[in-house]
């Protein structure tokens, strides 16, 4: 398995523009993760879906953000409007009942 | 609520020295799961293990080896013989059971490690 598939990596924007962040899950895994990355908050956990279904979003910061998961084996994180205080690295993430989490490559989001 | 403390913040060795980063967690649950995760200069995170709350047993792999003591709440990682390929930042990471999954992570805020020649 080509393990988890994050695009872009990395992504400039200008502020108020949508942005979508994509991600693949390994294929199999029942549980998929957003956590965000910043140097004021470091790592935190956005969102997670178990069998496609949102489980629990209350690390979504505003709004603002939004997250589905329409397949097994596809999920995308969008921001609209963007802001500069969302530039950060989003990581995705999959995993199966009690294994470990395995982490995509991440997207690193600059908001200007 | 979970939380996992990495106090040291940066620590710098030279190379072929040991080092050990601290990792001490609070859990109310009596299930859980702790992890060490290393992030190299390349941004990805790469899973070292997973230790469950019911097995202490300390672990050797390689040249790392992990110290899990409940009485503690600690998870203690070392590095044996450090190499420069070893510079990271190293982050533990804790999972409560009762979430129904290992892989809803609260994590530590990291030690940079820096080994040099």
């Amino acid at each position: 398995d080509a393990g988890v598939i994050q695009s872009p990596r990395h992504e400039v924007t200008e502020m108020g523009q949508e942005v979508t962040l994509r991600c693949k899950p390994i294929s199999g895994h029942n549980s998929l993760f957003w956590y965000r990355q910043t140097m004021m908050r470091g790592l935190e956990l956005l969102i997670y879906f178990n069998n496609n279904v949102p489980i629990d979003d209350s690390g979504m910061p505003e709004d603002r953000f939004s997250a589905k998961m329409p397949n097994a084996s596809f999920s995308t994180l969008k921001i609209q409007p963007s802001e500069p205080r969302d530039s950060a690295v989003y990581f995705c993430a999959s995993g199966e009942g009690y294994t470990e989490a395995f982490f995509g490559q991440g997207t690193r989001l600059t908001v200007v | 609520a979970q939380k996992v403390t990495q106090a040291q913040t940066e620590i710098s060795v030279v190379e072929k020295e040991d080092v050990t980063l601290d990792c001490v967690y609070e859990t109310r649950d009596t299930t859980y799961y702790l992890f060490w995760y290393k992030q190299p200069p390349s941004g990805e995170l790469v899973f070292l293990i997973r230790r469950n709350s019911f097995d202490e047993q300390n672990e050797i792999s390689g040249r790392y080896s992990w110290n899990f003591q409940k009485s503690t709440s600690s998870f203690n990682f070392t590095i044996t013989a450090s190499q420069v390929v070893d510079s990271a930042v190293y982050f533990c990471a804790l999972s409560e059971a009762l979430t129904g999954t290992a892989s809803k992570l609260t994590f530590g805020t990291g030690t940079r490690l820096q080994v040099t020649l």
